[in-house]
């Protein structure tokens, strides 16, 4: 499989819950993004990770938690979000996050808080 | 703070048309600008321009960069139904930073 996968695609949770969402990329990038995309808004940049450490957090509240485990592999752990982070979230990569490079996407979690 | 407007914010227009989307930007440390296209959910990556006024052309669309005026525009020649997508500028910045702008909504009617 090449490029960049996520999953789940969709993913319905409750305020309580505790859930995650896994990006995977086969391209041997470097660098590694979380993106929110909410209706009618810019995509919003949340996290940068390059060569497995994270170098950029956007003020992204607390109850979204990234991890890399590897330069191939991107969570997001989710925990007590709120209705308004109801979006899509997008991962991207790119060979690595000096140079100017294209970051290519993932298709996508459509996340929805009840 | 980083800046990126694009317009018009959506078009509608008939099959064979030829449209023009705007792009200006104010970032620091600029280093080139991404176009890309978005329809039911990944961005696709269209053109990476990092040199002013060299065009950019893959078949019916292209593209340009003024580092200058800072603005890029996006050409689309004889547009088809497939066309119809939110069309995203993104100027890059700092090392890792892409600023995306809210995109054109396109729409290609038959």
């Amino acid at each position: 499989e090449t490029g960049v996968t996520q999953t789940p695609r969709h993913l319905v949770m409750g305020m309580t819950n505790k859930k995650s969402l896994k990006c995977e990329q086969h391209l041997g990038h470097n660098a590694m993004y979380w993106y929110k995309q909410s209706a009618k808004k810019p995509l919003e940049l949340m996290f940068v990770y390059s060569l497995e450490e994270r170098v950029e957090n956007n003020s992204v509240p607390s109850r979204f938690s990234p991890e890399c485990p590897n330069s191939s592999h991107l969570f997001l752990h989710l925990h007590t979000l709120q209705p308004e982070d109801s979006a899509l979230y997008l991962c991207a990569s790119s060979q690595d996050q000096e140079s100017t490079d294209t970051q290519y996407f993932g298709p996508g979690t459509r996340l929805t808080v009840l | 703070e980083d800046k990126v407007v694009q317009s018009p914010l959506s078009l509608v227009v008939h099959e064979g048309d030829t449209v023009t989307l705007n792009c200006s930007y104010e970032v620091t440390n600029f280093r080139s600008l991404l176009w890309y296209k978005q329809e039911k959910k990944a961005p696709t990556f269209l053109f990476m321009l990092t040199s002013s006024g060299i065009e950019k052309k893959s078949g019916r669309l292209s593209s340009i960069l003024d580092k200058k005026e800072l603005f890029s525009i996006l050409n689309i020649t004889a547009t088809q139904t497939g066309d119809s997508a939110v069309y995203l500028c993104a100027p890059h910045g700092r090392s890792y930073q892409l600023t995306f702008g809210k995109g054109t909504k396109l729409s290609v009617i038959p």
